[in-house]
């Protein structure tokens, strides 16, 4: 089974500084990984997901995230952030067999100071 | 096109009452997931539906929750008998359900929003 792991619960910049979040995964095989972010009062919307191939993966909104598969990691970032960024972050690791239910990280809750 | 959409938007129900939460997925997505996030916690995986298939129910917390989905489209989440501990957000997620679930992208409803007093 998969397990996804955010190490941090909060993480405050100031505006126009650069991003870091954290993710890091337990998977056998090959991970299917994913990033989502939840806006207050939304769903969760992609930023970004990796499959295969170049192992940093650009996303909307300015962000990318790069894997890592000795360090079993898919760490988010942005070069500036904006204070339209202030949200919760959601790492998720889907598998390439079996079952076909993704596993979510406990998501990292950004705040941006302006 | 339309996205997921959930009803109602918020709940308040006292103890004791059953509850039915409405997901209508985007069209023609065969894959149909139900998630709870409670204040500070992840998603919680609850059930799955893809297409004609039986329910993947290996998330539901109890037998007070249920979920059916009609004609392979609306879905409803059913609680009974209510629990303070039950109060969080119901999160609904369609996918194409093409291509393997373990790859697909999930498009999630803004959520359903249940206290229970």
């Amino acid at each position: 089974a998969q397990s996804v792991t955010q190490p941090d619960i909060h993480i405050t910049v100031s505006e126009g500084a650069s991003l870091e979040l954290r993710c890091n995964y337990s998977y056998g095989a090959t991970p299917y990984l994913f990033w989502y972010v939840q806006s207050p009062g939304q769903g969760l919307q992609l930023l970004l997901k990796y499959f295969s191939g170049d192992t940093l993966v650009q996303g909307i909104k300015g962000f990318e995230a790069e894997f890592k598969r000795s360090q079993s990691s898919f760490n988010l970032r942005k070069p500036s952030v904006h204070w339209s960024d202030a949200a919760e972050y959601f790492c998720a690791v889907g598998a390439s067999g079996g079952s076909y239910i993704p596993t979510f990280g406990r998501g990292t809750s950004l705040i941006v100071h302006p | 096109g339309a996205g997921v959409s959930q009803s109602p938007s918020n709940k308040v129900t006292e103890k004791g009452k059953d509850v039915e939460l409405r997901c209508d997925p985007i069209s023609g997505h065969t894959a149909l997931y139900w998630y709870r996030q409670s204040l500070g916690q992840g998603l919680e995986f609850l059930i799955y539906f893809q297409g004609n298939s039986a329910p993947d129910k290996s998330g539901l917390p109890s037998d007070r929750f249920s979920a059916e989905r009609t004609g392979g489209s609306v879905s409803t989440l059913t609680i009974q008998r209510t629990q303070q501990e039950d109060s969080a957000v119901y999160l609904c997620a369609s996918s194409p359900g093409a291509s393997g679930g373990g790859q697909e992208t999930q498009y999630f409803g803004p959520g359903t929003r249940l206290l229970v007093l």
